[in-house]
């Protein structure tokens, strides 16, 4: 399965700031996706990332909010703008191997980010 | 609308007792499911899934599930928990529909010696 390197692994940031998240996969995958797991929550989906286009958005996310980047089919970031206090969260990074069927999801690390 | 429902939010076992964490899903074709577990302070890792074939799967750790597709359940099992086991475990199932990974709420084990 692929390998995910997800930086930074944590942060400490002001409000009203913005951070940027990278997830770098060592090989190629089409589909990346962006997690949110709120203090004491199950995963969230933020957002679908595939190169060559916009990212999809679910649900109660914005690209204004959450601006994605991906230039390239093993390099995706997620920013976080104007971040508030509710923003507090892990995020994550997973892709799909090919054939997720049979290889299913893969996750970073994760970044826990705290707003004060 | 599709779903995944872990009924239990904490749970507490001494090591060397079993375990079944449960998990029910909602979907109205025949569903892609995964177990994941997440230490604290980890990502997640796969323990186990489910395509089609035989209902009961083995996964890493000595962890196996079983898929009952009456009941839309796909519990997770291990007959013998060891300290180490204590982490929160997350069932999700594939919408293959819609190529997204739904997570159920988590389950946090917590293992007493």
């Amino acid at each position: 399965s692929a390998v995910i390197s997800q930086k930074p692994s944590r942060d400490i940031c002001q409000r009203g700031t913005s951070l940027t998240i990278q997830c770098q996969v060592d090989s190629q995958v089409t589909m990346m996706f962006w997690y949110r797991q709120q203090p004491g929550q199950s995963l969230t989906l933020i957002a679908t990332a595939n190169q060559g286009s916009e990212a999809t958005y679910e649900s109660g996310f914005v690209i204004d909010k959450f601006p994605i980047s991906r230039p390239n089919l093993t390099f995706s970031t997620l920013t976080v703008s104007n971040m508030s206090p509710e923003d507090s969260s892990i995020y994550l990074c997973s892709v799909a191997a090919p054939g997720v069927g049979a290889h299913g999801y893969t996750f970073g690390s994760g970044t826990r980010l705290t707003v004060v | 609308a599709q779903s995944v429902t872990q009924p239990d939010i904490h749970i507490t076992v001494s090591e060397g007792a079993s375990l079944e964490l449960r998990c029910n899903y909602s979907y109205g074709a025949t569903p892609y499911l995964f177990w994941y577990v997440q230490s604290p302070g980890q990502g997640l890792q796969l323990l186990l899934k489910y395509f089609s074939g035989d209902t009961l799967v083995q996964g890493i750790k000595g962890f196996e599930a079983e898929f009952k597709r009456s009941q839309s359940s796909f519990n997770l099992r291990k007959p013998s928990v060891h300290w180490s086991d204590a982490a929160e475990y997350f069932c999700a199932v594939f919408m293959y529909n819609t190529d997204k990974l739904i997570f159920g709420t988590g389950t946090r084990l917590q293992v007493f010696p």
